[in-house]
């Protein structure tokens, strides 16, 4: 079983609509949680860091469930812009290895 | 301020030659972490530099090596070049005792 896993779609959404995927990850010691957004060829931005307590920025809101051991993304109000794959990333220690899904395509469409 | 920078943006290789990949971090950053990615994939963890030491390395063989320097600045170097080798290598800089990372915008190395 891989650590860290993704539906790697793509999912397919018209403009202003809404979707919602999940990184499940493998090691319960995990302390550190984050999504970022790779565009075609280019490296990975980060997008968010996941907290606890969940945490919204705009239109993306992430949550971490410890007990099922999965982060979430949802994405509102979808942009053509925000066409690109998703990366979740998982850290055991404060410092050292991002452990990486394979990412989740979003494709936004007009 | 500029972020991450790698050189050189692509390269072309041929098997069993060696190759240097840099990188520097971002200012105030003093770790570096190195990751490939191979098409279709998430980045995989090579090692992490911190204080000029190897703190933590990934399943990747001993060709693949690394150095960092008093400035932070990092290289991987890559012997004996495997057509498999081929594919986005990524370094990532971290401030001191903070988790998160930003990516360079990586060399695409091509193996033939």
């Amino acid at each position: 079983r891989k650590e860290v896993e993704q539906d790697p779609g793509p999912f397919n959404v018209p403009e202003g609509a809404t979707v919602a995927f999940n990184c499940t990850y493998s090691n319960s010691a995990s302390q550190s949680f984050f999504w970022y957004r790779q565009d075609c060829r280019k490296e990975p931005k980060l997008l968010m860091s996941v907290y606890s307590s969940g945490n919204e920025d705009g239109r993306f809101t992430a949550q971490l469930n410890r007990a099922s051991q999965y982060i979430s993304l949802l994405i509102r109000d979808s942009k053509l812009s925000d066409s690109a794959t998703y990366l979740c990333a998982v850290n055991s220690a404060s410092w050292g290895k991002l452990q990486f899904g394979a990412g989740t395509q979003v494709v936004v469409t007009p | 301020d500029a972020g991450v920078t790698q050189s050189p943006t692509h390269l072309i290789k041929t098997r069993g030659q060696q190759v240097t990949l840099r990188c520097s971090p971002k200012s105030g950053h003093d770790t570096v972490s190195w990751y490939q990615q191979a098409l279709g994939q998430g980045p995989q963890f090579i090692f992490q530099y911190y204080e000029e030491e190897e703190r933590q390395r990934g399943n990747f063989p001993d060709r693949f090596s690394g150095h960092q320097y008093p400035n932070y600045s990092s290289e991987l170097n890559v012997n004996a070049l495997l057509l498999g080798d081929s594919a986005l290598y990524l370094c990532a800089s971290s401030e001191p005792g903070v988790t998160e990372a930003f990516f360079g915008q990586g060399t695409r190395l091509t193996v033939v």
